[in-house]
């Protein structure tokens, strides 16, 4: 299978920072990789696929970077709706894998 | 607009078993394949199993941990996905989602493009 590692685990930040959230995959996923968002006790929702091609209705300041096993996601400039939990996900192979989720608070 | 509604969770003892139900509408569910994804309390994402539509043969994947004790189907003619879930353990625990496959990638080895609310599933004697 493969493994994928979120860092950091949390991240603390304010308004208007710019936030970087990598993942890391235990083998080449070529660009086979999505982000979400999850806020508390709702559903993930597709941020990011093909590790930088934005979903349609996701604003502009989430954007997504990388290739075969070292990722990113960049919050250009946090905004308040922005404090949640990121997952990422490898969809090169199954089993589909995600990482463990980086957790974005208010400092 | 798209809508997953899971139901079918709740509290069960060790060894019994549920039926997780996904309710979909405002696509053709036919066309999709749908995926099983769960998350413990407080923990990370785990996809549990899919199902391909049927111009793929309706075939079927399952985590190693969910083999053999669960079942996904589909039924076309309903907008329904299940779960069957069976020989329950405490570590299954957990919220269960729906989710919808990305259209055009293929086999189904892709990403969720929606999902459902969840239904929790809690195993305790």
């Amino acid at each position: 299978d493969i493994q994928m590692t979120q860092s950091p685990s949390t991240l603390s930040a304010s308004v208007g920072d710019r936030v970087t959230i990598t993942c890391r995959a235990s083998q080449s996923i070529s660009k086979w990789l999505a982000w979400y968002q999850q806020k508390p006790g709702k559903a993930p929702t597709l941020l990011i696929y093909g590790a930088s091609s934005l979903e349609s209705g996701v604003p502009s300041r989430f954007s997504g970077s990388g290739s075969g096993t070292e990722f990113t996601l960049t919050i250009s400039s946090l905004h308040p709706d922005d404090f949640a939990t990121y997952h990422c996900q490898q969809y090169d192979a199954l089993p589909l894998t995600f990482g463990g989720g980086t957790k974005v608070e208010i400092k | 607009e798209v809508q997953l509604v899971e139901s079918g969770g709740g509290l069960v003892q060790p060894g019994r078993s549920l039926r997780l139900s996904c309710t979909a509408s405002g696509f053709s569910f036919g066309d999709y394949a749908m995926n099983w994804v769960r998350q413990a309390p407080g923990k990370g994402l785990e996809w549990v199993a899919l199902i391909r539509s049927k111009a793929y043969g309706g075939t079927t994947e399952y985590a190693a941990s969910v083999k053999g004790r669960f079942s996904i189907t589909r039924d076309d003619s309903k907008n329904f996905a299940y779960l069957q879930v069976n020989s329950l353990k405490t570590e299954d625990t957990a919220v269960y989602y729906c989710t919808r496959v990305r259209l055009g990638c293929g086999g189904g080895s892709c990403y969720s493009d929606s999902w459902g609310q969840g239904t929790l599933v809690t195993v305790s004697s």
